[in-house]
């Protein structure tokens, strides 16, 4: 089991370039969600996916983007990149929401925006 | 406006010590309150806590949840460099999982 994969783990993009940033999961869970990690910020919640084929904003979604291709897969899509989304973000996954059942993290993507 | 609060935001201690951490929480629609481990990269679950007063313990590690004051501690006792890490605190609310900001635990040799 390779657990919550992430792809990739750096990335430096221009003001106004375009990404996705992958994320995989193969223990066949329902949830899944992005988190974005900055200094002294805590985790923040982008966007979620309570299921397959739904997907809903978090806390801080303005600028991004997600698909739920599958069960396994969750992109998040910065259409315009700008310098304040220069952050470490996190992929994770759980059993479904709305239980008492722990977030498994992906190893994070560090993205720097110049 | 649901909140997690975590106290202290840093920590310094000798190898050996022991040490409590406190996370407090104002959350609608509570589910459970989990604790993680973060060194270098991604968090790593460390306890799920849901009904007051049952403590959970890993090792040296120990938790327990006060639904009534709406707070949990974490204990590490005999301390070690490797503990040395953020320990993130969330509450799961029903429809999401809210974050407090971490307490950065450094361990001196």
């Amino acid at each position: 089991n390779a657990g919550v994969t992430q792809t990739p783990k750096f990335q430096v993009l221009k003001t106004g370039q375009s990404m996705t940033l992958q994320c995989a999961q193969d223990m066949n869970h329902n949830s899944m969600y992005w988190y974005r990690q900055d200094p002294g910020m805590g985790l923040r919640l982008i966007y979620y996916s309570a299921s397959e084929g739904t997907t809903d904003k978090g806390e801080v979604p303005n600028g991004y983007n997600v698909s739920r291709l599958n069960k396994r897969e969750f992109s998040l899509r910065l259409e315009s990149a700008a310098p304040s989304q220069t952050s470490v973000y996190f992929c994770a996954s759980s059993h479904q929401m709305g239980g008492p059942y722990e977030q498994y993290f992906g190893p994070g993507t560090r993205l720097t925006v110049t | 406006e649901d909140k997690v609060v975590q106290s202290p935001l840093s920590l310094v201690v000798h190898e050996g010590d022991t040490v409590t951490l406190n996370c407090s929480y104002e959350v609608t629609n509570f589910r459970s309150l989990l604790w993680y481990k973060q060194e270098k990269k991604a968090p790593t679950f460390l306890f799920m806590l849901t009904s007051s007063g049952i403590e959970k313990k890993s090792g040296r590690l120990s938790s327990i949840l006060d639904k009534k004051e709406l707070f949990s501690i974490l204990n590490i006792t005999a301390t070690q460099t490797g503990d040395s890490a953020v320990y993130l605190c969330a509450v799961d609310r029903d429809d999401k999982i809210i974050f407090g900001k971490g307490t950065r635990l450094h361990i001196l040799p």
